[in-house]
């Protein structure tokens, strides 16, 4: 049982390119979440899906697009990379309608130059 | 505005000390206080407290809910180098969806 697995783990790009984040459970869970992580910040919300075909912004949504492709993956898009978001992404899932806990991911180390 | 906050920042102990962690929340309506433990990589679960069950162990780790003064703690005993990690607690999820981190106290266990 895998789990939240994350591609890809390390990642460099250069202001202005773009790039995809996958993330996909096999926990058969409905909600999925993308976060990051910075220094003294916390864990921040990117974007949130209830399940298959529903997204919702959180707190730092802007500069971000995700796409719900299915119930296991959960997929987040950098259009043109800025040195903000040099960041850890983690991607997590939470447990059925009802369920408290959340499961995450690995985390992608992402550096902006 | 809801918030989660923990204390103290950083704690450095020595091998078999005993290490208290806060988290103080104050949220619109409560549902539940996680916490998780980060080491280099993915938060693990510990444990998860609500109304219904604010005293949880597991091994030499455990974690009381104090609903009326609205804080969680978290006590490690007789501590170990592996218990070097960043702790962290969260509440939620408020509105369907919603769960609020802590920054997370940095404990570093010396052999």
């Amino acid at each position: 049982n895998a789990g939240v697995t994350q591609t890809p783990k390390f990642q460099v790009l250069k202001t202005g390119q773009s790039m995809t984040l996958q993330c996909a459970q096999d926990m058969n869970h409905n909600s999925m979440y993308w976060y990051r992580q910075d220094p003294g910040m916390g864990l921040r919300l990117i974007y949130y899906s209830a399940s298959e075909g529903t997204t919702d912004k959180g707190e730092v949504p802007n500069g971000y697009n995700v796409s719900r492709l299915n119930k296991r993956e959960f997929s987040l898009r950098l259009e043109s990379a800025a040195p903000s978001q040099t960041s850890v992404y983690f991607c997590a899932s939470r447990e059925k309608q009802g369920g408290n806990t959340i499961y995450f991911g690995e985390g992608s180390w992402l550096t902006v130059v | 505005e809801d918030k989660v906050v923990q204390s103290p920042l950083s704690l450095v102990v020595h091998e078999g000390d005993t290490v208290t962690l806060n988290c103080s929340y104050e949220v619109t309506n409560f549902r539940s206080l996680l916490w998780y433990k980060q080491e280099k990589k993915a938060p693990t679960f510990l444990f998860m407290l609500t109304s219904s069950g604010i005293e949880k162990k597991s091994g030499r780790l455990s974690s009381i809910l104090d609903k009326k003064e609205l804080f969680s703690i978290l006590n490690i005993t007789a501590t170990q180098t592996g218990d070097s990690a960043v702790y962290l607690c969260a509440e939620g999820p408020s509105g369907t969806y919603k769960y609020i981190f802590g920054t997370g106290t940095r404990l570093k266990v010396l052999a």
